[in-house]
């Protein structure tokens, strides 16, 4: 069975600054990896996923994240921070596009002034 | 572009009670997923339905049914209610391709008391 792993429960950012939130995966082939994101008491939005092909992959509200199949990951980036932007992040693995999700524990990202 | 409904959005129900939770997946998406989410946790998956049939299961407990109608949309059915299953549910749909990837609702929240 597939499993993820976020590694950082919380994450503090100065408003601004870079953003990498790790997630690792564990599948014997390549699964359909996606990152969500939730604000409190609130759904779960999508910002990118990736399937196969360009290994960086661009999602919304300017994030990427970068497939690299040698470490297993799937790291989600931003350049510059925005206040907007703190909430608790998922990282969530399928074997196939028909496939249950499963979600890793999710990462708290704060943003500091 | 229409997003998948969940309703209530808020339910409150007493020990032993019984709740029903409604889920109207995108059109033209054939398969629900329902997932529960603790306070503080991530996701987990309960069960899901590919063309009105159970498709996979996961840690739903006996006291819990569900089931997916003609028109796609689907209920998740909870008698005998504990204070351990006050969380957000949430129904995600999806059209089994991979580029469409899942769309989750915004989720019902239960509380016991």
């Amino acid at each position: 069975a597939q499993s993820v792993t976020q590694p950082d429960i919380h994450i503090t950012v100065s408003e601004g600054a870079s953003l990498e939130l790790r997630c690792n995966y564990s599948y014997g082939a390549t699964p359909y990896l996606f990152w969500y994101v939730q604000s409190p008491g609130q759904g779960l939005q999508l910002l990118l996923k990736y399937f196969s092909g360009d290994t960086l992959v661009q999602g919304i509200k300017g994030f990427e994240a970068e497939f690299k199949r040698s470490q297993s990951s799937f790291n989600l980036r931003k350049p510059s921070v925005h206040w907007s932007d703190a909430a608790e992040y998922f990282c969530a693995v399928a074997p196939s596009g028909y496939s249950t999700l499963t979600f890793g524990k999710g990462t708290m990202l704060l943003v500091s002034p | 572009a229409a997003g998948v409904i969940q309703s209530p959005r808020h339910l409150i129900k007493e020990k032993r009670e019984t709740a029903t939770l409604k889920c109207y997946p995108i059109p033209r998406h054939d398969t629900v997923y329902w997932y529960q989410q603790g306070p503080g946790q991530d996701p987990q998956f309960l069960i899901s339905f590919y063309e009105k049939m159970q498709s996979d299961k996961g840690s739903i407990p006996d006291r819990f049914s569900a089931q997916q109608f003609s028109d796609y949309h689907s209920e998740l059915n909870m008698s005998s209610l504990e204070l351990g299953d006050s969380a957000l549910y949430f129904c995600a749909s999806s059209s089994g391709q991979a580029q469409d990837g899942y769309t989750f609702g915004s989720g019902t929240r239960l509380t016991v008391v």
